[in-house]
């Protein structure tokens, strides 16, 4: 089974900018691994706020756009809020299966 | 408007099984690709499987250490969505998601806790 890996953990300055990084132990992410960004605040259930690499849902704030760069799949947060604050978790495709990655404490500070 | 409500969920002694129902509404289900997600109290997201549309040959795929034990199925007739979980053990204790196309909807979700 594939390995996805994020950042542990992450800090950003509120109305700063942070990238979000997510690797395969298979090689380089591609569009064919129909990434997605999952956000999960302390104590809610999760949601989606990419799919597919970079398609925001109706509830995605404009602040936060995925893409690939270098390989991985991104997830950038542009002017970064308190709110913001939260466990990010991406979520990889494969032939037959889908692997999450083990999340990036996103701190706001 | 998309909704998913996620049910069955127990109390179970080990090696005990368990069938995990989802109810869904407010998009084409039966053209769905439906998916089990589990989270474990204080740990990451773990993808349970998946299963296609009738259209794509209704089959389901497992994550590879849960096969044997785990099956997704779908009664598209009834908008339902199924996990039977068999021989549970004391790490299978978490909260239940069932997740519809695009991640569109995360629910509450169905506790499932095994223990003696």
């Amino acid at each position: 089974q594939a390995v996805v890996t994020q950042e542990p953990s992450l800090t950003v300055s509120p109305g700063g900018t942070v990238t979000l990084t997510c690797g395969s132990s298979t090689g380089a992410v591609t569009s064919g691994h129909y990434a997605y960004w999952i956000q999960q605040e302390p104590g809610q259930a999760p949601r989606t706020l990419i799919y597919d690499t970079n398609n925001k849902h109706s509830w995605t704030p404009a602040r936060f756009s995925g893409s690939l760069l270098g390989g991985k799949a991104v997830l950038t947060l542009s002017g970064a809020q308190r709110e913001d604050e939260a466990e990010y978790y991406c979520l990889l495709s494969y032939v037959g299966s889908r692997v999450f990655g083990g999340g990036t404490k996103l701190t706001v500070l | 408007e998309v909704h998913l409500v996620e049910s069955g969920g127990d109390l179970v002694k080990p090696g005990g099984s368990l069938r995990l129902s989802c109810a869904a509404s407010g998009f084409a289900f039966s053209n769905a690709w439906m998916n089990w997600v589990r989270q474990a109290p204080g740990k990451g997201l773990e993808w349970i499987g998946h299963i296609r549309s009738q259209t794509d040959g209704g089959t389901a795929d497992h994550a590879a250490p849960l096969k044997g034990r785990f099956a997704i199925s779908r009664d598209d007739s009834k908008n339902m969505l199924y996990l039977q979980m068999n021989s549970l053990k004391t790490d299978d204790t978490a909260v239940y998601y069932c997740i519809p196309p695009g991640g569109s909807y995360w629910g509450q979700g169905t506790l499932v806790t095994v223990s003696s």
